[in-house]
């Protein structure tokens, strides 16, 4: 099946420290997606991304889709212990590929991130 | 409620029982998805809802896995004769759509955590 390679795993950081994650994939995608899990809680969605090259801000948060439609990056700047948590990659295929049609997203491994204050 | 609504949010149970878990979704929200978080995983896909198409079941990992939605409001997932690899966080999501620029952007609930024993 369709394979998303998120790196890094895992992150210890400094607070203030800012924090780059990024996933591949080997196919295209039309959508990216960034969403951040606390423990015990479901994944919100941070960033949505549409459109190849495409840069978006949320706050201290940066993501990119990136031109090759392959890839894309999250950028957290000057981080706070509550980025603790994980942060998931997901992607959208512009085709379906089972005869439902159906668009389900793709997720990453997850990078999980420790601020240490 | 405001968002996705899941439950039971603990579920132990003895291999071999059935369980069934229920997903409550955004009202008005079209498409609802059910995944699986196994520990330090991602998120895999198990099925996918939209509106009265049928679902796609591409992601269900054996025939001991069903869900159904009725109503096109809340769904169950069921799962038969449980195995302990089914211990994992049930997670269920809905959207506006299943497709489009808003068809990811998924809104997820807290999750059911099944432990079989």
């Amino acid at each position: 099946g369709q394979q998303l390679n998120q790196s890094p795993q895992s992150m210890f950081i400094q607070e203030g420290e800012d924090v780059s994650m990024n996933c591949t994939s080997s196919s295209i995608f039309n959508t990216w997606l960034w969403y951040k899990q606390d423990p015990g809680e479901g994944p919100v969605l941070l960033i949505a991304l549409y459109k190849a090259g495409e840069l978006t801000s949320n706050g201290r948060l940066t993501a990119q889709f990136g031109i090759t439609r392959k890839d894309s990056f999250l950028n957290i700047s000057a981080s706070i212990p509550s980025d603790v948590g994980i942060y998931f990659c997901a992607g959208q295929f512009p085709y379906a590929y089972s005869g439902a049609g159906s668009y389900q997203l793709t997720f990453g491994k997850g990078t999980k991130l420790s601020v240490i204050p | 409620g405001a968002g996705v609504s899941q439950s039971p949010s603990n579920k132990v149970t003895e291999k071999g029982k059935d369980v069934e878990l229920r997903c409550d979704p955004i009202s008005g929200h079209t498409a609802l998805y059910w995944y699986r978080q196994s520990l330090g995983q991602g998120l895999e896909f198990l099925i996918y809802f939209q509106g009265n198409s049928a679902p796609d079941k591409s992601g269900l990992p054996s025939d001991r896995f069903s869900a159904e939605r009725t109503g096109g409001s809340v769904s169950t997932l069921t799962i038969q004769r449980t195995q302990q690899e089914d211990s994992a966080v049930y997670l269920c999501a809905s959207s506006l759509e299943g497709r489009g620029p808003l068809g990811g952007e998924l809104f997820f609930g807290e999750g059911s955590r099944l432990t079989v024993l």
